[in-house]
């Protein structure tokens, strides 16, 4: 298995409810990260996790958590979004620790909109 | 701090001719380079990458680049752009965040290819 899987594909919440994205790779990787994708532009690092532990953390708002049960899967609980908060949010892992990381592979992302 | 810098935002070809995105780069420390292709509505994809050794690297889809260290640049080419070409285009760099390592994006660019 050579790949990174997100669910679900799209996600539409208001902005009092809780919901979780997912991620999962059976590929042994060590590193997993969190990104946010605004239309036509970069992604954005939100969350590392290296060996299961949070690694980097780029000021994200708390109403995102992140929770790395264990090295296979990656989840990101939302609660009390924005409208703004509306974007691709795309997951990736590496195959070392963060601090040894060659190249990421990426999922194929969770759509979020937020009403 | 490393950084990459991709100028433009969109590059026009038509269909067999040749495909040239630029990247420079800036880094303290020998980069680690990456393009990273983007379809529509889907997560990024790795064309090809730098590390060490062999500064021209071939990658999928036909693509390659070449590390100029005297010219900070990695610039992505194809001899012959394919209609299935046409996509979002990212280079990046590793950088080091203390013990830890992330990807530094360039802010993309977008190629069209012309029937």
């Amino acid at each position: 298995d050579t790949e990174v899987t997100q669910t679900p594909k799209h996600l539409v919440m208001g902005m009092t409810n809780k919901k979780s994205l997912k991620c999962e790779q059976h590929m042994g990787h060590r590193a997993m990260y969190w990104y946010k994708q605004k239309a036509k532009k970069p992604p954005e690092l939100m969350f590392v996790y290296s060996y299961e532990k949070l690694s980097i953390n780029e000021s994200v708002p708390s109403r995102f958590s992140p929770e790395c049960p264990n090295s296979s899967l990656l989840n990101l609980h939302l609660h009390a979004l924005q409208p703004e908060d509306s974007a691709l949010y795309l997951c990736a892992s590496s195959q070392g620790p963060s601090g040894r990381m060659n190249e990421q592979f990426f999922g194929p992302g969770t759509r979020l909109t937020v009403l | 701090a490393q950084s990459v810098t991709q100028l433009g935002s969109h590059v026009s070809v038509s269909e067999g001719a040749l495909v040239l995105l630029r990247c420079n780069y800036s880094s303290s420390v020998p980069p680690y380079l990456f393009w990273y292709v983007q379809y529509p509505n889907q997560g990024l994809q790795l064309l090809l990458k730098y590390t060490t050794g062999a500064t021209l690297v071939k990658g999928i889809n036909g693509f390659e680049a070449e590390f100029k260290k005297s010219e900070t640049s990695f610039h992505l080419t194809k001899p012959s752009a394919h209609m299935s070409d046409a996509a979002e285009y990212f280079c990046a760099v590793r950088t080091f965040t203390g013990a830890n390592s992330k990807l530094t994006f360039g802010k993309g660019i977008t190629l069209s290819v012309r029937p």
